[in-house]
């Protein structure tokens, strides 16, 4: 079956250092991954896309990479911040004409000062 | 703030309730969703509308019926639902036609069944 895997529930790190967030799948052939963020009481928000020809890419302190041979996306928030708290979801849209999304459990990454 | 709105914030029904939630967007999106999220759960589909018409309904209750009655507005229309329909329910848009497109969502409404 279908599976999207978020490693982690919960990622606490120091102020200041990187955050590293895993997203794996399985069953999946996805066109492009997403990465969202979502806050308490909140909707998630969208962070990145990546498509599956491209390794990696980059977004202020965000960078997202992408590897189908590991079937895995790694998320990484260099210099965080405590505002950088909140659960980051892995999102995958499956196979050609879909645009349906299926997300991941999330991570919920707490930046302690 | 977010660039769809969904209304109410905050509903509290009974069982026997009928009851309309309302998400609304003018990003010129022609798709738009609904999801419905349990605490520390992903967002789960439950419907898609493109150009208005529905083009996917996830084996969702039909206690649950959705209406899309312009390209800005989505409904969710709500009937005898459960208890465990309690949920925040999420509405999303996003363009159609490319598939890379990030879905803009609503802050949700936060539905409790009593």
């Amino acid at each position: 079956s279908q599976k999207i895997e978020q490693n982690s529930e919960a990622l606490n790190i120091q102020e200041g250092k990187t955050a590293t967030l895993t997203c794996n799948y399985t069953n999946y052939s996805p066109a492009y991954l997403q990465w969202y963020r979502q806050d308490p009481g909140r909707g998630p928000v969208f962070l990145l896309l990546i498509r599956e020809n491209e390794k990696e890419k980059r977004k202020e302190r965000l960078k997202v990479t992408f590897d189908t041979t590991l079937k895995q996306s790694l998320f990484h928030i260099t210099a965080s911040q405590p505002a950088d708290s909140a659960t980051y979801l892995c999102a995958l849209v499956a196979g050609a004409g879909s645009y349906q999304l299926t997300f991941g459990k999330g991570t919920k990454l707490s930046v302690i000062p | 703030d977010t660039e769809v709105t969904q209304t109410p914030k905050h509903l509290v029904m009974g069982m026997t309730n009928k009851k309309s939630l309302k998400c609304e967007q003018h990003m010129g999106h022609r798709a738009m969703y609904w999801y419905k999220q349990k605490a520390k759960k992903p967002p789960e589909l439950m419907f898609v509308y493109s150009y208005e018409k529905l083009s996917i309904n996830e084996s969702v209750p039909s206690r649950f019926s959705p209406e899309c009655p312009n390209s800005s507005l989505l409904n969710l229309h709500l009937h005898a639902l459960q208890p465990e329909d309690s949920a925040l329910y999420l509405c999303a848009s996003s363009q159609v036609g490319l598939r890379n497109q990030p879905q803009h969502f609503g802050d949700g409404t936060r539905l409790s069944i009593l």
